[in-house]
């Protein structure tokens, strides 16, 4: 699976759009770009994830760029309840990976009123 | 449907224990991933089981052992354990066949003292 960069940390205010970004330069053509969030002390949850198409649905949105070499994840309204870890994940789709997950260091998302 | 069940939620054990972990996955899934989480660290992968066998393992020790019984439902084995096995252990759910995505439990917070 292809290794991604994220920042370590980002504020957003309640209500206002937020946009987190994932660097995954070494990505290949058959690999996904999948998002998960861990709210304190749960695991993990699903968000989105894409190929090369702009994606969203009732979650957030998910923007990757046409060289699919990084991609913004955007909750367009967000909430106290959105801060969480952000994992940006790529790999390959299909059969038991989904169940193989690498994940790196994440992006502490923090939501202030 | 419960989603994926984990028991117990925590546990305090002794270094030098043994213990077993257990995980019920969601309704339909018939795959198991377990992973290891340590304190401000992104969940790492020990291993899958389906079809009751080990079908890929991470890079733990062999004092990490699971089982897989024909209801799908895992347990998570550690022997011998040591002070660093102290973390949050996270079951995923998920199915080899089709498109979804992995679930995952509350997870079991392990402490070896």
């Amino acid at each position: 699976d292809a290794k991604t960069t994220q920042p370590t940390s980002m504020d957003c205010a309640e209500g206002r759009a937020a946009n987190l970004p994932c660097n995954h330069s070494t990505i290949s053509g058959n690999e996904y770009v999948y998002w998960y969030r861990q709210i304190h002390s749960q695991g993990p949850q699903y968000i989105i994830h894409g190929l090369k198409n702009n994606e969203t649905n009732e979650m957030a949105s998910l923007i990757i760029t046409e060289d699919r070499k990084s991609s913004t994840l955007i909750l367009p309204h967000a909430t106290l309840r959105d801060t969480a870890v952000y994992y940006c994940i790529v790999r390959v789709a299909g059969g038991t990976s989904y169940g193989k997950l690498t994940f790196g260091q994440g992006t502490i998302l923090t939501v202030h009123p | 449907d419960a989603g994926v069940t984990q028991s117990p939620t925590h546990l305090i054990k002794t270094r030098g224990q043994q213990v077993t972990l257990r995980c019920s996955p969601k309704s339909g899934h018939d795959t198991v991933s377990w992973y290891q989480q340590a304190l401000g660290q992104g969940p790492q992968f020990i291993f899958q089981y389906y079809e009751e066998e080990e079908r890929q393992r991470g890079n733990f020790p062999d004092r990490f052992s699971g089982h897989q019984f024909p209801n799908y439902s895992s347990e998570l084995n550690v022997n011998a354990l040591l002070l660093g096995d102290s973390a949050l252990y996270l079951c995923a759910s998920s199915t080899r066949t089709g498109h979804t995505e992995a679930f995952f439990g509350q997870g079991t917070r392990l402490t070896v003292v």
